[in-house]
């Protein structure tokens, strides 16, 4: 089976600039997971999705970041506009109602120049 | 909300020895998970071991192993017969059975091990 998928593996921007953060959860699972992860802040969740719909975003830093989830197979974590201090890892996690764990994506390097 | 603390941002073992890895938590829920990830510098978050609070047995894979102890919301790790490919960032999580599938992540230790 095909693991969490997030897409890109890496991205290096502009200041300014909007960014698109990519995910596709395991078939099957109903709920999904954002994190950030910086050596500061440590691994920090953003939001998270049960069955398509934001459970909890208290998480989201500000008005910049913004999550989709317009189907059970795909999400989006947007940044507009980015800033340095975006720079981070960022992970995507998936599991389902009736499992324990949380699978989790590859995450994506963004960079904020 | 629930926190869980990891209270040794570093550890270092030699390799075929023995290391325990710090957890402890806070909640006053009864029924919950606790899990142990790894992440090894391919940043790519490994499921090491997971306990449920209802058993008293203490969870084991392979050389890693659980010190559950439940009155003092303590989870250890313990990593017997170190091996080189063990060396990562370990984070400790707690997730509650009973209100959702959101996860509670300590700030992480960082394994060296030394060959």
């Amino acid at each position: 089976d095909a693991g969490v998928i997030q897409s890109p593996r890496h991205e290096v921007t502009e200041m300014g600039q909007e960014v698109t953060l990519r995910c596709k959860p395991i078939s099957g699972h109903n709920s999904l997971f954002w994190y950030r992860q910086t050596m500061m802040r440590g691994l920090e969740l953003l939001i998270y999705f049960n069955n398509n719909v934001p459970i909890d975003d208290s998480g989201m830093p500000e008005d910049r970041f913004s999550a989709k989830m317009p189907n059970a197979s795909f999400s989006t974590l947007k940044i507009q506009p980015s800033e340095p201090r975006d720079s981070a890892v960022y992970f995507c996690a998936s599991s389902w109602d009736g499992a324990y764990e949380q699978y989790f994506g590859p995450g994506t390097r963004l960079t904020v120049t | 909300a629930q926190t869980v603390t990891q209270s040794q941002p570093e550890m270092s073992v030699q390799e075929a020895e023995t290391v325990t890895l710090s957890c402890t938590y806070d909640t006053s829920e009864s029924d919950y998970y606790l899990f142990w990830y790894k992440q090894p510098p391919s940043r790519q978050m490994i499921l090491v071991i997971r306990q449920e609070a209802y058993k008293q047995q203490n969870a084991t894979e392979n050389r890693f192993s659980v010190n559950f102890q439940k009155a003092a919301k303590s989870f250890s790790l313990k990593i017997s017969d170190s091996q080189l490919g063990d060396a990562a960032m370990y984070f400790c999580a707690y997730r509650s059975a009973n209100t959702g599938n959101q996860f509670y992540f300590g700030t992480g230790t960082s394994l060296t091990v030394i060959p």
